[in-house]
């Protein structure tokens, strides 16, 4: 079982440049999400989707787009990066249910990705 | 909003100690609680967790009850090894149909040998 995929593992950007972390998963899970790590600071969601076709903002989302064309795929697109955005990325996904009905699943997280922006 | 705040670390202990890592939410609704844990390098894996009150969670000898009344979820193992070295994240799923999980500050834990 491959899980959650994400990719690069590392990265190193210049102020200014774009890039794609993607993620995938292949557990056909309707709810994906991004969040970043930082210090002291715990996990801080960016964006997330509850299903193809549908995204919303998190806590955190200025500097980020996303979008999700297929259930399997949730990149992450960076327009132009800053240091502040420097940050380890994690994607995350999960089963959704009906507000009527009591959620009981976790959420399966990839490896991470460690963003450098200088 | 919904919140979870859990207790600054680090936390060394020796091996074979006692671990307790306090969880404390504020949440609408009936939230699902959930303890994962990062290795060194890696992801989160989840640990444990509970979906109504009165719960109990555990895994890899790590308990966790799920206490509406004081609105807690604290971690505990009864002897740790130092393989239990690594961050542990409290978190919160919330009740909405949005399916947003909030999470605290983590907590780390080394375990001396």
């Amino acid at each position: 079982n491959a899980g959650v995929t994400q990719t690069p593992k590392f990265q190193v950007l210049k102020t200014g440049q774009s890039m794609t972390l993607q993620c995938a998963q292949d557990m056909n899970h309707e709810y994906m999400s991004w969040y970043r790590q930082d210090p002291g600071m715990g996990l801080r969601l960016i964006h997330y989707s509850v299903g193809a076709g549908i995204t919303d903002q998190g806590e955190v989302p200025n500097g980020y787009n996303v979008s999700r064309s297929t259930t399997e795929d949730f990149p992450l697109r960076l327009l132009s990066a800053a240091p502040s955005q420097t940050s380890v990325y994690f994607c995350a996904s999960s089963y959704s249910r009906p507000v009527s009905m009591k959620m009981n699943t976790e959420a399966f997280f990839g490896q991470g990705t460690r963003l450098t922006v200088v | 909003g919904d919140s979870v705040t859990q207790m600054e670390g680090p936390v060394t202990l020796s091996e074979e100690a006692f671990l307790t890592i306090n969880c404390t939410y504020t949440a609408t609704g009936y939230p699902s609680l959930f303890w994962y844990v990062q290795y060194p390098g890696e992801g989160l894996q989840l640990l444990l967790k509970a979906t109504k009150a009165d719960d109990k969670g555990s895994n890899k000898g790590f308990e966790a009850t799920y206490r509406k009344e004081t609105t807690s979820f604290h971690l505990e193992k009864g002897s740790v090894q130092v393989s239990d070295s690594a961050v542990y994240f409290c978190a919160l799923g919330t009740p909405s149909g949005t399916y947003k999980y909030i999470f605290g500050t983590g907590t780390r834990l080394k375990v001396l040998a």
